[in-house]
């Protein structure tokens, strides 16, 4: 199964752009990497995913190199609300179905 | 918008107790799961389930069993109780691969087990 690694954690300064990286180097052709992030007493929120293209929407924008072994996770402008856990996750193929499997994350500080 | 319920927000049990936790989406999604988080241990899949009356365990099933009778409805249950799985529950559903997989979650249930 492909793993994923995170820093423990990070710190941004407010409304400056937060970059949050994962590795992901045994990833396989058919797995797509997902963001996810965890506010404080909340169930994680889903927030992009990809495959081998960048993507954006209004939440964040994702980075995916090309030989696919790391990604990115772009917030343009980071605010105090962005504080959470982010996670990095790779979809795992189980008979019947996909399993999510969450790691440790990234713990982001957004800081006035 | 999607919504995923689970029937406690806070839930304090006595050890040996059988518990139930629910958990209910209203999308007509036919993935749903169960994940226990714990500091320092993160999100940790128990069980899931990709159709009516099918289940697959997890990485940590031990202690547990899963009931899914009905689509939207996903019921996780501690046969016997114990301080160990004193924890925070969280339910997820997704639709099918191909059809947007991302996961919705639910607030989570704090269980105590005394």
């Amino acid at each position: 199964d492909a793993k994923t690694t995170q820093p423990p954690s990070m710190d941004c300064a407010e409304g400056r752009a937060a970059n949050l990286p994962c590795n992901h180097s045994t990833i396989s052709g058919n797995e797509y990497v997902y963001w996810y992030r965890q506010i404080h007493s909340q169930g994680p929120q889903y927030i992009i995913h990809g495959l081998k293209n960048n993507e954006t929407n209004e939440m964040a924008s994702l980075i995916i190199t090309e030989d696919r072994k790391s990604s990115t996770l772009i917030l343009p402008h980071a605010t105090l609300r962005d504080t959470a856990v982010y996670y990095c996750i790779v979809r795992v193929r189980n008979t019947g179905g996909f399993k999510t499997i969450f790691g440790a994350g990234t713990r982001l500080f957004v800081k006035a | 918008d999607v919504k995923v319920t689970q029937s406690s927000r806070y839930l304090v049990k006595r050890t040996g107790e059988k518990v139930f936790l629910e958990c209910v989406q209203d999308m007509d999604h036919e993935n749903m799961f169960w994940y226990r988080q714990d500091p320092g241990l993160g999100l940790r899949l128990i069980y899931f389930s990709y159709d009516v009356k099918m289940k697959e365990k997890g990485d940590i099933p031990e202690g547990y069993s899963v009931s899914r009778e009905k689509k939207e409805r996903f019921s996780l249950i501690l046969e016997s109780a114990s301080t160990n799985q004193t924890s925070m529950y969280l339910c997820a559903s997704s639709l099918l691969p191909g059809q947007g997989e991302k996961l919705f979650f639910g607030s989570g249930t704090q269980l105590s087990v005394l």
